[in-house]
């Protein structure tokens, strides 16, 4: 099954300063990367997603890129904000496993006033 | 549009106490999903149905478990005879039917075994 890495699992920055988020996984046939956003006690909420056929995918201040050939792809937020204090997701998935998502660890980011 | 609503929000049973819990998705939603997740980890996926079929089931979801979707509209989880390994977070989310639809969280329900 997909196996998917997360790192770092937590990120302190300063307001103003940008985050990067590295996410790899293990499936060939995984096709579409969203990212998730959980703040404490709420849901996960989508943020942005990249399918394969894209190399780069940013809206506003958010922006993914994926690397196929290595299997990797990475959340870069810049111009950070304190409100973009929370726990990161990175998922994996493939229509051929039902499009179900495997999750990386989380990145706890931290954005210092 | 709604959202996806879990109900309840929290539940907090003795051990060997079954539990169900309840996911009303989107309602243009075929596909619907349940996963676990539990403090500091990221959700793990336990079962999802596309209309009213159950189309896979995780290893994680042992004997005790159990899922349905009966019309095709909401989905309701059932752990039976609890353990403590049970307490979690159980979310569940939604997704248009086809490959690639972005899934839809709810809010969860937080089961604590006592």
């Amino acid at each position: 099954g997909e196996n998917v890495e997360q790192h770092p699992s937590t990120l302190s920055v300063q307001e103003g300063d940008s985050a990067v988020i590295k996410c790899t996984y293990s499936d060939s046939a995984s096709n579409y990367f969203p990212w998730y956003k959980q703040e404490l006690g709420k849901r996960p909420q989508l943020i942005i997603d990249i399918r394969s056929n894209v190399g780069e995918k940013k809206d506003q201040r958010i922006a993914v890129t994926l690397n196929k050939t290595a299997k990797h792809f990475s959340l870069h937020i810049t111009e950070t904000q304190p409100e973009d204090s929370a726990v990161y997701f990175c998922a994996a998935s493939s229509p051929a496993a039902g499009n179900k998502l495997t999750f990386g660890g989380g990145t706890r980011v931290l954005v210092k006033p | 549009d709604t959202g996806v609503s879990q109900d309840p929000r929290h539940k907090i049973t003795k051990r060997g106490q079954n539990v169900t819990f309840r996911c009303d998705p989107i309602s243009e939603h075929n596909r619907l999903y349940w996963y676990r997740q539990t403090l500091g980890q990221g959700p793990e996926f336990l079962t999802y149905f596309q209309n009213e079929a159950q189309l896979e089931k995780s290893r994680l979801l042992s004997d005790r478990f159990s899922a349905e979707r009966p019309k095709g509209s909401f989905s309701t989880l059932e752990i039976q005879r609890t353990e403590q390994g049970d307490s979690a977070m159980y979310l569940c989310a939604s997704s248009r039917d086809g490959g690639n639809q972005p899934q839809h969280f709810g809010d969860g329900t937080r089961l604590s075994i006592l």
